[in-house]
Parts: structure tokens; C-alpha cells; sequence
């Protein structure tokens, strides 16, 4: 079993829809998460973390399930600059340890 | 501009040679990690230094890979007897020493390409 696992998509979807993505982690002692997102050959940026108790900023909203270990991410009112890979991340259980990413979803907006 | 910086942005090499990669991290960043990202993948972990100290070496993909950060600034990736199947991205990402959560900040990686 993959440590992240993602659909990769490509979700093509229309302008203004809402969107949701998630991901499942093997490792039960993961301590940290979050979303980034990656454009077409550049690097990752990071979009957010995700909380236990869920989080939103803006029209973007993330949730934690980790009895299940999954992630989730949530797009309202997207918009065609939404277009990108977004990639699911968790940390070990060492805190400080590399990132452990998914292979990403692509996700398409449409006009 | 304060982010993290990587050079060369591109590097196209031949099989055989050796090749070194230079990382900047965001200057008061303690934490700098590498990561190799190939086509349709997620980045992968490498290696991570806090200040000067190497503290994971265990996922470098083979021996011909190594990486220094001598002065616990700036850190230097070479990869030895370039191969075809290196051919990726290669990623620095920086964090904050105390940061509890370790969100990472990436350069925008050098392509290498190894014929």
C-alpha cells in the first residue's frame, strides 16, 4: 500500500463548481498535513495545513478524519486559476522529518 | 527576493559525469531538506539538514548521491556517475527550527537531463 494515496484525476470540472479531492495515509503516527498545490513544471506551494478540528480559508476548506487516516479538500466557487496538481502531504512521526506527498491530482477548471 | 533559491535551474548533462546542485534557504530557515520529483509523481524525500548537521541520509537513492551544508547555510546535492533514470527535478524546500508543524517552503528545482 502506497504511504499517500490520490486520485489522480484529471478532474475536469466548470467554472464556479465546487470540487473535492482526498487522499488516505498508511502511516497512523503521522503528526502533520496539509495540501499543496504544484503548476505545470514549477515547484510545490503550500496551500494549507489541515487541522484536526478542519479548517477554511476563503473558498478553500481542508478536513482531517484520522480514525479513517484520510484527508479531504474542498474547492467552492472555483475559479479557471484553481487549474493545477494538488498534492496531499503528510509528515512522519518525527516532526521534522521530509514530507511524504502524494502523486497528486490534476484538476482542470473549465470556462 | 527572500524565498529559496536553487542553481542551476537547468542542468543537461552526459552519462558518467558529475554533477552539483546549490540550495539557498530562506536566511533564517534552520531546516533544509531535498527532494527528487519525476514525471507524474510526487516530490520525493531525500535528505534534510538542520544547520550543519546531516539528520537523514537513509532515503539518498544510491552512494553516488550525497549532500553537505558546511556552514549550515547554503547546501550542495551531487550526484556522481550520472545516470539516465536521475534525470528528474531536484527540490530544496527550507523550514523554520521550532516550527511544530514543518511546512516547508521549495525553490523552483533544477532540471536535470542526462543523456
Amino acid at each position: 500500500r502506497k504511504e499517500v494515496e490520490q486520485d489522480p484525476g484529471p478532474f475536469n470540472v466548470p467554472e464556479g463548481a465546487t470540487v473535492a479531492f482526498n487522499c488516505t495515509y498508511s502511516n497512523s503516527a503521522s503528526q502533520s498535513f496539509f495540501w499543496y498545490r504544484q503548476d505545470c513544471r514549477k515547484e510545490p506551494k503550500l496551500l494549507m495545513s489541515v487541522y484536526s478540528s478542519g479548517n477554511e480559508d476563503g473558498r478553500f476548506t481542508a478536513q482531517l478524519n484520522r480514525a479513517s487516516q484520510y484527508i479531504s479538500l474542498l474547492i467552492r466557487d472555483s475559479k479557471l486559476s484553481d487549474s493545477a496538481t494538488y498534492l496531499c502531504v503528510v509528515t512522519g512521526g518525527g516532526g521534522a522529518d521530509g514530507l511524504t506527498f502524494g502523486k497528486g491530482t490534476h484538476l482542470i477548471i473549465q470556462p | 527576493d527572500t524565498g529559496v533559491s536553487q542553481n542551476p535551474r537547468h542542468k543537461i548533462t552526459k552519462r558518467g559525469q558529475n554533477v552539483t546542485f546549490r540550495c539557498d534557504p530562506i536566511s533564517e530557515h534552520n531546516r533544509l531538506y531535498w527532494y527528487r520529483q519525476t514525471l507524474g509523481q510526487g516530490p520525493e524525500f531525500l535528505t534534510y539538514f538542520q544547520n550543519e548537521a546531516q539528520l537523514e541520509k537513509s532515503r539518498l537513492l544510491s552512494d553516488r548521491f550525497s549532500a553537505e551544508r558546511p556552514k549550515g547555510s547554503f547546501s550542495t546535492l551531487e550526484i556522481q556517475r550520472t545516470e539516465q533514470g536521475d534525470s528528474a527535478m531536484y527540490l530544496c524546500a527550507s523550514s523554520p527550527l521550532g516550527g511544530v508543524r514543518n511546512e516547508q517552503f521549495f525553490g523552483p528545482g533544477t532540471r536535470l537531463t542526462v543523456l
